[in-house]
């Protein structure tokens, strides 16, 4: 079973802020890492799905990169707003298809 | 478009009671998994299936049973409820060609197990 680390658990921050946050997982047996972004009484959602080493991403005003060889993954928010709040989860995939979710960071942007 | 849909949304069960969580989708999509979530635990796997006939166990498959008779459906059973399968429950979803990318959610099944 992949040992998944999101940090920090929880972030707050004020609107306009930019920030980032970190998952780490095992290098080995890795295939992809998916990011979602989860918002209190919704369903998670997919952002970002990256494989190679050194993949960018962007959506907008976030973005994501990737190190396989370390294993870790950031998560950038640039100039966070109200809308963004919200708990942002990993899943590293591994060569049989099963996910493993991290436990989630959970951004509060305050207006 | 109804996507993934999950049935009940709530349910209140007694311990030792069995029930089955429904989970279909419409989108022809392979690979459905089932994730339980629990305050400060995030979202675990229990079982997952990559296509009709083939299952396979998650992180915390113990005290769930599951199969896939069609594409379309992945039914999650509890054979004797305990206190400790209090969750929330959440099936997913994706077309697969050797990936699970992207998982499409239903909206949960709130399971009270007294």
């Amino acid at each position: 079973i992949l040992n998944v680390e999101q940090s920090p658990q929880s972030l707050h921050v004020q609107e306009g802020d930019s920030t980032n946050f970190t998952c780490s997982f095992p290098s080995s047996n890795f295939y992809a890492l998916h990011w979602y972004r989860w918002e209190t009484a919704k369903s998670p959602e997919a952002l970002f799905v990256m494989t190679l080493n050194g993949d960018e991403k962007k959506k907008g005003r976030i973005s994501a990169t990737l190190n396989t060889k370390e294993g870790y993954s950031y998560l950038y928010i640039k100039g966070s707003q109200p809308e963004d709040s919200a708990t942002y989860l990993c899943a590293p995939e591994g060569g049989s298809e099963k996910l493993v979710f991290g436990k989630g960071t959970k951004l509060t942007v305050n207006p | 478009n109804a996507g993934v849909t999950q049935t009940p949304k709530f349910q209140v069960l007694k311990t030792g009671q069995s029930m089955t969580l429904q989970c279909a989708q419409d989108m022809n999509h392979e690979y459905m998994s089932w994730y339980r979530q629990d305050p400060g635990m995030g979202l675990r796997l229990i079982h997952y299936s990559v296509g009709a006939g083939i299952t396979d166990q998650g992180e915390v498959p113990n005290g769930y049973n599951v199969s896939r008779s069609t594409t379309e459906d992945f039914p999650l059973r509890l054979l004797s409820a305990a206190p400790s399968q209090t969750s929330v429950y959440f099936c997913a979803s994706s077309y697969t060609s050797g990936t699970a990318w992207p998982q499409h959610f239903g909206d949960g099944t709130r399971l009270s197990i007294l």
